[in-house]
């Protein structure tokens, strides 16, 4: 598609329950980013692909969370067990890995709420 | 190791003064720079980024940052505020070599006056 797509745009789901969210980057951008920004918050960062390389894990923020991506296209962010403090607008964004215009596209979010 | 960090959480400016929006960055490797902007319910948008060529780069609304190699810095500048300006603005880095991922601030919310 022509931009950073991304499903649904707004999950409301019950304290425990596992949500999966999905992130379609734009065609040939080998990097991957879920961010996670919080109501007046900045951008958290949570995960990032990159090509086939092992996938930086470093800011998830527990291990009800995790991230896969299939073939090096779509990714999906599940979390487990989601608490109230989950609550937040999870953001995806792909990049090419070289080149001049390497800035990152953003998807318009998934609003997540944990009632 | 790559990070950035952006000195003012909140700027509040009088419409039709200057903006400046401060940055300091750090990088193993030469960086490319980026200066998003994301409106009140909006998604992020690209300002305009610096990627090793010019080192005055222009963007869009009449924005444009200056890369200071020896300064580390990228500070994000317009001549005369409008209230449409009124956003939050987000510095990023991008080592150009190494693991190469993508490292926002913390975010600067600019507030314009009438």
């Amino acid at each position: 598609g022509a931009g950073v797509s991304q499903s649904p745009s707004n999950k409301v789901t019950e304290k425990g329950k596992d949500v999966e969210l999905r992130c379609d980057p734009i065609s040939g951008h080998t990097a991957l980013y879920w961010y996670r920004q919080s109501l007046g918050q900045g951008l958290e960062f949570l995960i990032y692909f990159q090509g086939n390389s092992a996938p930086d894990k470093s800011g998830l923020p527990s291990d009800r969370f995790s991230a896969e991506r299939t073939g090096g296209s779509v990714s999906t962010l599940t979390i487990q067990r989601t608490q109230q403090e989950d609550s937040a607008v999870y953001l995806c964004a792909s990049s090419l890995r070289q080149g001049a215009n390497t800035e990152a596209f953003f998807g318009q979010g998934t609003r997540l709420t944990v009632v | 190791a790559q990070s950035v960090t952006q000195l003012d959480s909140h700027v509040s400016v009088s419409e039709g003064t200057p903006v400046l929006l401060r940055c300091n960055y750090s990088s193993s490797y030469s960086p490319s720079l980026f200066w998003y902007v994301q409106h009140p319910n909006k998604g992020l948008q690209l300002l305009l980024k610096y990627t090793s060529a010019a080192t005055l780069v222009k963007g869009i609304n009449g924005f444009e940052a200056e890369f200071k190699k020896s300064e580390t810095s990228f500070h994000l500048t317009k001549p005369s505020a409008h209230m449409s300006d009124a956003a939050e603005y987000f510095c990023v880095v991008r080592d150009q070599g190494g693991y190469q991922k993508v490292t926002f601030g913390t975010g600067t919310k600019l507030q314009v006056i009438p």
